[in-house]
């Protein structure tokens, strides 16, 4: 299954501005997709990155607070906008390759975001 | 009709008991059920999935069954050990879109 590295592991940012957080697979995989995870919760869908086009958000996100960007096969970006505490959560990059019987995700390590 | 429900919460089972989670589902378009593991300060790890055209699957000690016309499925984790403790989820995958509902975790910790 695909490897995936995300980035930062963790930060500690200011309310009000913004956050980038990269996701890099180490080969092609077919959907991306990024998730919200409060401590001890449960994951939450926000948004699945397209190749090349704009990202499809899940009910309750919205493009200009989360902004996705998927320049190629191997590559997403997630960033928060305008963040307040309640943006504090752990993100995390999902990837699967379809065609197969088996299309079990693989996650990132994830991101967790503390906002002050 | 899109929830997935998991329980119990927590869970506590001595070393080499059986431990079991369920998760049931309302959605007949779900067609694929996999068991997520976590432990932390990592991302979910994929355990073992099932289809609802099979009603039970192994894989070493970890167990999924499935009951299709309940629309429940349970993981049994048999010969539980200490390393064994992290948070289980059960997850459903929508028809055709690879979009995961989660359930909502269990606690397991396998005492030494």
């Amino acid at each position: 299954s695909a490897v995936i590295s995300q980035k930062p592991s963790r930060d500690i940012c200011q309310r009000g501005t913004s956050l980038t957080i990269q996701c890099q697979v180490d080969s092609q995989v077919t959907m991306m997709f990024w998730y919200r995870q409060q401590p001890g919760q449960s994951l939450t869908l926000i948004a699945t990155a397209n190749q090349g086009s704009e990202a499809t958000y899940e009910s309750g996100f919205v493009i200009d607070k989360f902004p996705i960007s998927r320049p190629n096969l191997t590559f997403s970006t997630l960033t928060v906008s305008n963040m307040s505490p309640e943006d504090s959560s752990i993100y995390l990059c999902s990837a699967i390759r379809t065609g197969g019987s088996n299309y079990g995700y693989t996650f990132g390590s994830g991101t967790r975001l503390t906002v002050v | 009709q899109q929830q997935v429900k998991q329980s119990p919460q927590s869970l506590i089972v001595q070393k080499g008991g059986i431990s079991i989670i369920n998760c049931a589902y309302e959605n007949t378009a779900f067609d694929y059920f996999p068991w997520y593991q976590q432990f932390p300060g990592k991302g979910p790890a994929l355990l073992i999935a099932i289809r609802p055209d099979v009603s039970e699957k192994k894989e070493g000690r970890f167990t999924i069954s499935f009951n299709k016309s309940a629309k429940q499925f349970s993981l049994h984790i048999m010969d539980s050990q200490p390393g064994d403790s992290a948070t289980y989820f059960c997850a459903a995958s929508i028809k055709g879109t690879y979009k995961y509902i989660f359930g909502t975790g269990t606690r397991l910790k396998v005492l030494a």
